[in-house]
């Protein structure tokens, strides 16, 4: 089946722990993306990848940081989390950067104490 | 900066209504646009597509795309209660899909 997964799903944590979530793609995707999403302010793109070892920063980067080691995975790390990163995180991935729709992983939802 | 409009809503109809969801973007340079469906808490996922001016129909949904005007719509006729969730209108910049705040439909039984 053809998806994007995500992980963890939720995760509770402290101001300052590293942590990251993993996003990997089995639809040999060059293009993949982090958006979080926070009430009354929708979808914003955190950081975008065309391909393996092509990173760019998206709208809201700071705080964040991202690899492309491999085609299908494309992780999110937070150095030093803070409660302004408690946020609702989706990774998506598509066939190139001009074509086609993009596919949403499930979602992990974030939280910072 | 490129933007994506939409009324936040909510918009109510009632069960078997035509639901109207507007959106306007701000940039000319885009070929493509998206509309997709996001119940509360899970992921957004696609309806439709359109990268022509004109109307594109998929069974009950229909896309409008006004490049000139720089306007999409879609209408989805027969609403139905499943129908009720946040639908998401999307302009893909290549490097940046850029997507609207969402409209919130609530179809009433």
């Amino acid at each position: 089946e053809a998806q994007v997964t995500q992980n963890p799903r939720y995760l509770i944590t402290v101001t300052g722990k590293k942590l990251t979530v993993t996003c990997s793609q089995n639809m040999n995707h060059e293009y993949m993306s982090w958006y979080r999403q926070d009430p009354g302010l929708g979808l914003r793109q955190i950081y975008y990848s065309m391909n393996v070892e092509v990173t760019d920063k998206g709208d809201v980067p700071e705080g964040y940081k991202v690899s492309r080691k491999e085609k299908r995975n494309f992780p999110l790390i937070l150095e030093s989390p803070s409660p302004n990163q408690t946020s609702l995180y989706f990774c998506a991935s598509k066939w190139t950067r001009d074509t086609g729709e993009l596919f949403f992983g499930e979602g992990s939802r974030l939280t910072v104490l | 900066q490129k933007e994506v409009e939409q009324n936040s809503g909510p918009l109510s109809v009632p069960e078997g209504a035509i639901a109207s969801l507007n959106c306007t973007y701000s940039d000319r340079g885009s070929q493509s646009f998206f509309w997709y469906r996001q119940y509360s808490g899970k992921s957004p996922e696609l309806i439709m597509s359109i990268y022509s001016n004109g109307d594109k129909e998929d069974g009950r949904f229909t896309a409008q795309l006004n490049k000139a005007s720089q306007y999409v719509s879609l209408l989805i006729r027969d609403s139905q209660p499943s129908d009720s969730a946040t639908y998401l209108c999307a302009v893909d910049y290549g490097q940046n899909f850029v997507f609207g705040p969402g409209t919130r439909l609530s179809v009433l039984p």
